[in-house]
């Protein structure tokens, strides 16, 4: 019930492609759903956010999608670029469980 | 930089040691989170802080414990150190006690226990 599961667990997109990252979860008390990106031997960084009031949202070249319905939430980067490549984790948290549930990442890469 | 401060950056030590992690959290954040990534893993939760006290536990062991002070500084304690303790520990801060402001990592501390 608390699993956030995310995949695919590794991804290869050319240049200028579009690199799609999958989330499922289970607990309908999940109201908070943020994507993170990390660099190697960096913390990860807030990319977007999304709360279940709305389908979609954007920032940029960044997209979540998400389907409340289906319990699932997918991350899209348009036009990838070389310097996107990281790993991405997906998570879910009930805002006042002060706690984040997290997916187990995914690793991008983007070839030139 | 993002504002949280963890030192040292890098850690090597024997089994069996005992080493303190340290955090500072952004100014003006009052949650202080930690976080063990071991190679190629995901973030697993150990503990959360908030403006000194304990609110959660995740799967942190026995042999850790954590800290949050009046100055709102945070340090991790690993003993009895095994060679599967080697991990990055990261530790992250919110302004408040809920995760819905969004965490801010710092740059980890990579342990290697030798």
């Amino acid at each position: 019930q608390q699993q956030v599961k995310q995949s695919p667990q590794s991804l290869i997109v050319q240049k200028g492609g579009i690199s799609i990252i999958n989330c499922a979860y289970e607990n309908t008390a999940f109201d908070y759903f943020p994507w993170y990106q990390q660099f190697p031997g960096k913390g990860p960084a807030l990319l977007i956010a999304i709360r279940p009031d709305v389908s979609e949202k954007k920032e940029g070249r960044f997209t979540i999608s998400f389907n409340k319905s289906a319990k699932q939430f997918s991350l899209h980067i348009m036009d990838s670029q070389p310097g996107d490549s990281a790993t991405y984790f997906c998570a879910a948290s009930i805002d006042s469980n002060y706690q984040l549930i997290w997916g187990a990442g995914t690793k991008l890469i983007i070839k030139p | 930089d993002s504002g949280v401060t963890q030192t040292p950056k890098h850690l090597i030590t024997a089994t069996g040691q005992r080493v303190t992690l340290r955090c500072s959290p952004r100014s003006g954040d009052l949650s202080v989170y930690w976080y063990q990534q071991s190679l190629d893993q995901g973030l697993q939760f150990l503990i959360h802080y908030y403006n000194g006290e304990e609110r959660a536990k995740g799967n942190i062991l026995e042999r850790f414990s954590a800290q949050q002070f009046p100055d709102l500084h945070s340090e991790l304690n690993l003993s009895s150190l095994e060679l599967g303790d080697s991990a990055l520990y990261f530790c992250a801060s919110s302004v408040g006690g809920a995760v819905g402001y969004g965490y801010t990592f710092g740059s980890g501390t990579r342990l290697t226990v030798v």
